[in-house]
């Protein structure tokens, strides 16, 4: 089956304490991007994969790395989480940017306290 | 600086009529938008796309109407069924980055 799976779906975590959320896809798909969704603002880009070790800034990077050292992997790390890194976040994938069709996964919901 | 906007944050919308949903945009970059629908606990799944050289794009029951003038957007959902009650997101994107609206949450009524 088609699918992007993410890793933890749920976590609780203290302000500094780094972690790693876990981002696969198996479609062989090219692009990855990873987005928060918060209440009254919508989903917005973090940061976006076009090709293994091609990475580059969304809409708001600040707080986050990436790397994309495997097509299928596309891990969102977190070096010291803040309580404003709260959130719904999720991983997408598609076969290139622009007009195709982006598949999600199921979203990690995070919060720092 | 909001770039893609949803001004209507839910709609209401009887069984079997149409169903009107609204995005606004102010890039005129961008090249292609897109339509998306989520239900609660589950990631956005995609349901329609345009190009920015077309002004409208059928599938089924939905169809897109795109004007750049205007820079607006409008996704026409017909007949809308109960299963179509879930929130909405139009996005825009432009040199592989997507800016997504606020949502608009739509109800059907049975």
């Amino acid at each position: 089956e088609a699918q992007v799976t993410q890793n933890p779906r749920y976590l609780i975590t203290v302000t500094g304490k780094k972690l790693t959320v876990t981002c696969s896809q198996n479609m062989n798909h090219e692009y990855m991007s990873w987005y928060r969704q918060d209440p009254g603002l919508g989903l917005r880009q973090i940061y976006y994969s076009m090709n293994v070790e091609v990475t580059d800034k969304g809409d708001v990077p600040e707080g986050y790395k990436v790397s994309r050292k495997e097509k299928r992997n596309f891990p969102l790390i977190l070096e010291s989480p803040s309580p404003n890194q709260t959130s719904l976040y999720f991983c997408a994938s598609s076969l290139f940017g622009g007009s195709y069709e982006q598949y999600f996964g199921p979203g990690t919901r995070l919060t720092v306290t | 600086d909001q770039q893609v906007k949803q001004n209507s944050p839910s709609l209401s919308v009887q069984e079997g009529r149409i169903s009107i949903l609204n995005c606004d945009y102010t890039n005129s970059m961008f090249d292609y938008f897109l339509w998306y629908k989520k239900y609660p606990a589950e990631g956005p799944t995609f349901l329609i796309s345009i190009s920015s050289i077309k002004d409208k794009n059928e599938d089924g029951r939905f169809t897109v109407f795109l004007n750049k003038s205007a820079k607006h957007l409008s996704l026409h959902i017909v007949p809308s069924q109960p299963g179509d009650s879930a929130v909405y997101f139009c996005a825009a994107s432009f040199d592989y980055k997507y800016i997504f609206g606020t949502g608009t949450r739509l109800k059907v009524l049975a």
